[in-house]
């Protein structure tokens, strides 16, 4: 029972040019989000997030958006580097339960 | 970056054998957790804990136990290795229900 769905395993976009990475959940009791960056051989680290209270969060080149009556939120990155590539996983968790569920991730491609 | 260490990094053993990954902290967090990734599932939950002996199971939990006996340890023990359990094992940290810090992975192979 995946609550956390990513269903574009990958992305290729040029540089310069915005990357939107997309993400839905199932589970209403998510009142948290989270993006993860991770490259090869290392952990995942933290990119940015959103409480459920906002429907947009931005950080530099970083906004995500969050649409809570459809369940989904995006990430964008603009203008997309070169050092962005990497694979990008979303996140969720619940005030009341700490257990914070992940997606499969997507692989994002950004070509000079 | 948050002081997280995972060992060992890399572990090679055979089926039916015991295996425990150490994972520990220097940042007092309250919330520990064990992650498995295997491709085209990302990142899994197998247990979390809340506090000392306080834990509980995630999404992937079944020939997993874990052990927190001080906040900064967090081990996990698969009881009798499988080539299913074949992974990389990543742990976490957080001060809440926010963002979680992880560490480096281990990358355990069970053949």
């Amino acid at each position: 029972d995946q609550q956390v769905k990513q269903n574009s395993p990958s992305l290729s976009v040029q540089e310069g040019r915005i990357s939107i990475l997309n993400c839905d959940y199932t589970n209403s009791m998510f009142d948290y989000f989270l993006w993860y960056k991770k490259y090869p051989a290392e952990g995942p680290t933290f990119l940015i997030s959103i409480s459920s209270i906002k429907d947009k969060n931005e950080d530099g080149r970083f906004t995500v958006f969050l649409n809570k009556s459809a369940k989904h939120l995006s990430l964008h990155i603009v203008p997309s580097q070169p050092g962005d590539s990497a694979v990008y996983f979303c996140a969720a968790s619940a005030r009341d339960n700490n257990d914070m569920r992940f997606g499969a991730g997507t692989r994002l491609t950004v070509k000079p | 970056d948050a002081g997280i260490t995972q060992s060992p990094r890399h572990k090679v053993t055979e089926t039916g054998t015991p295996v425990t990954l150490r994972c520990h902290q220097t940042e007092n967090h309250r919330y520990m957790y064990w992650y498995r990734q295997d491709p085209g599932h990302g990142l899994r939950l197998i247990h979390y804990s809340y506090g000392v002996k306080d834990t509980d199971k995630g999404e992937v939990s079944d020939g997993y136990s874990v052990s927190r006996s001080k906040t900064e340890d967090f081990l996990l023990t698969l009881e009798s290795a499988t080539s299913s359990q074949t992974s990389v094992y990543f742990c976490a940290i957080s001060g809440g229900w926010t963002e979680a810090f992880f560490g480096q992975g281990t990358r355990l192979t069970v053949v």
